[in-house]
């Protein structure tokens, strides 16, 4: 079965600075999808961002980018100018490449605070 | 506009009560889903239905129960079976086939808490 770990429970980053958020996973999959969720207070799931595996460049939005490797099986979140509106809860997950009707897998979240 | 609307957002359960959670669709998805989210365990898959007339068990589908009679909704119920049912319970929905790299969108959630 498929897991992803997120070795780091909390984080915390001042205004403006950069941040970046680990998730590893176990796969024996070639081809699968992985995703970046944010979590604020009010406990909506939002999508920042998502990769396909069998892309080679790193996805990108806006302030939000991530450092694919899959040989590693390393899907890292960078946020570059964080800012207040940032804090929440960031969950990594990965989904099996059937089709886009498979349960994704989820780990346990990294909850980011923003300092002023 | 489309979406997924969870109801109710809080709901409180008596000992040896079966409840049910509300979960209904407008994105014509085929595919939707119910996770548990508890403090520390990041979001689990309690149960997940491909079609209509069909489900399948998820990882912590012990207690729960969940039928999907139409393509709009998935209730799910919590039985009197599921000794520690105290979570926030978070439904979603997908589009199949193609869509495989599209993402889940989510509801709201509900906060169940014992009586």
């Amino acid at each position: 079965a498929q897991t992803v770990t997120q070795s780091q429970p909390e984080m915390s980053v001042q205004e403006a600075e950069t941040v970046t958020l680990s998730c590893t996973y176990d796969t024996s999959e070639s081809d699968y999808y992985l995703f970046w969720y944010k979590q604020p207070p009010s406990r909506q799931m939002i999508l920042v961002i998502r990769q396909e595996a069998y892309k080679q460049q790193n996805a990108t939005e806006n302030r939000f980018s991530v450092n694919f490797q899959k040989a590693a099986k390393s899907f890292s979140l960078k946020i570059s100018d964080s800012q207040l509106g940032d804090a929440a809860m960031y969950f990594c997950a990965y989904r099996r490449p059937v089709s886009g009707n498979t349960p994704l897998v989820f780990g346990k979240g990294t909850r980011l605070s923003v300092i002023a | 506009d489309g979406g997924i609307t969870q109801s109710p957002k809080y709901l409180f359960r008596k000992e040896g009560q079966n409840v049910t959670l509300s979960c209904e669709q407008n994105l014509n998805h085929d595919a939707m889903y119910w996770y548990r989210q508890d403090p520390g365990q990041g979001l689990r898959l309690i149960y997940y239905s491909q079609i209509v007339n069909d489900f399948q068990k998820g990882d912590i589908a012990e207690g729960y129960s969940v039928s999907r009679e139409k393509k709009e909704s998935f209730p799910l119920t919590v039985t009197s079976a599921q000794k520690n049912p105290t979570a926030f319970y978070l439904c979603a929905s997908s589009i199949g086939g193609r869509g495989r790299n599209q993402p889940q969108h989510f509801g709201d959630g509900t906060r169940l808490s014992i009586l």
